[in-house]
């Protein structure tokens, strides 16, 4: 398949305090880059996505970054609260549309 | 507004069974996928449907099928189950074409015994 499974990479941090999440792509002809968040028993949750010709966006208490050079996208999240724990996932959707390509996930651990 | 709704949640099956899993999108959403999510695999890509026709499939053995019918429910089959089969099916449902806001369902836990 596509997505690479492995060791799922964990990135715990004190509420309050801000995360980043790291996420390389592999197909540099991808359109659109989609962040998700995936709770215990859920299906995976849209948080903000970002065009290709764009290399920041701004949303609620999130931030999402592009690289094209170096085909890196990362996710910031600002004061980290409980409630932000679950595995964050990178998608990315190629010109013809209509399919995610999901990178291996991150699991963020907030301490209260 | 009611979200995308993925029916059984849980499924126990036998190898060498078929399943059929079905998913019902958000009303007025055309674009349904389906993904395969395992621990050792993570999150796969099966296959999507736009207005009832396969646009785009994943690397999956023949037994993985599909369809999308006029109302835009879909539903996906798998034949002669494998252990390995055994995962967290996920169904997206989409407005738009490009799928660059998929709304996921809860999924179907598959166990192949």
């Amino acid at each position: 398949g596509e997505s690479v499974g492995l060791h799922l990479p964990t990135l715990s941090v004190q509420e309050g305090d801000n995360s980043i999440i790291n996420c390389a792509y592999s197909n540099s002809a991808s359109d659109y880059f989609i962040w998700y968040k995936q709770e215990s028993g859920k299906g995976p949750q849209f948080i903000i996505d970002i065009r290709s010709n764009m290399d920041k966006r701004q949303g609620q208490r999130v931030t999402v970054l592009l690289n094209k050079t170096v085909k890196h996208l990362s996710l910031q999240i600002a004061a980290t609260q409980p409630g932000d724990s679950a595995v964050y996932f990178c998608a990315e959707i190629l010109n013809q549309g209509g399919k995610l390509i999901f990178g291996q996930g991150t699991e963020l651990s907030v301490k209260p | 507004k009611a979200g995308v709704t993925q029916t059984p949640r849980y499924l126990i099956k036998t190898r060498g069974q078929q399943v059929t899993l079905s998913c019902s999108p958000i009303s007025g959403h055309r674009s349904v996928s389906w993904y395969q999510q395992t621990p050792g695999q993570g999150l796969q890509f099966l296959f999507e449907y736009f207005s009832e026709t396969q646009r785009n499939k994943g690397n999956f053995p023949g037994r993985f099928s599909g369809r999308q019918f006029s109302n835009s429910r879909s539903e996906m089959n798998v034949s002669t189950l494998e252990l390995g089969d055994s995962a967290l099916y996920l169904c997206a449902s989409s407005f738009n074409s490009m799928n660059t806001e998929a709304f996921f369902g809860q999924g179907t836990r598959l166990t192949v015994v």
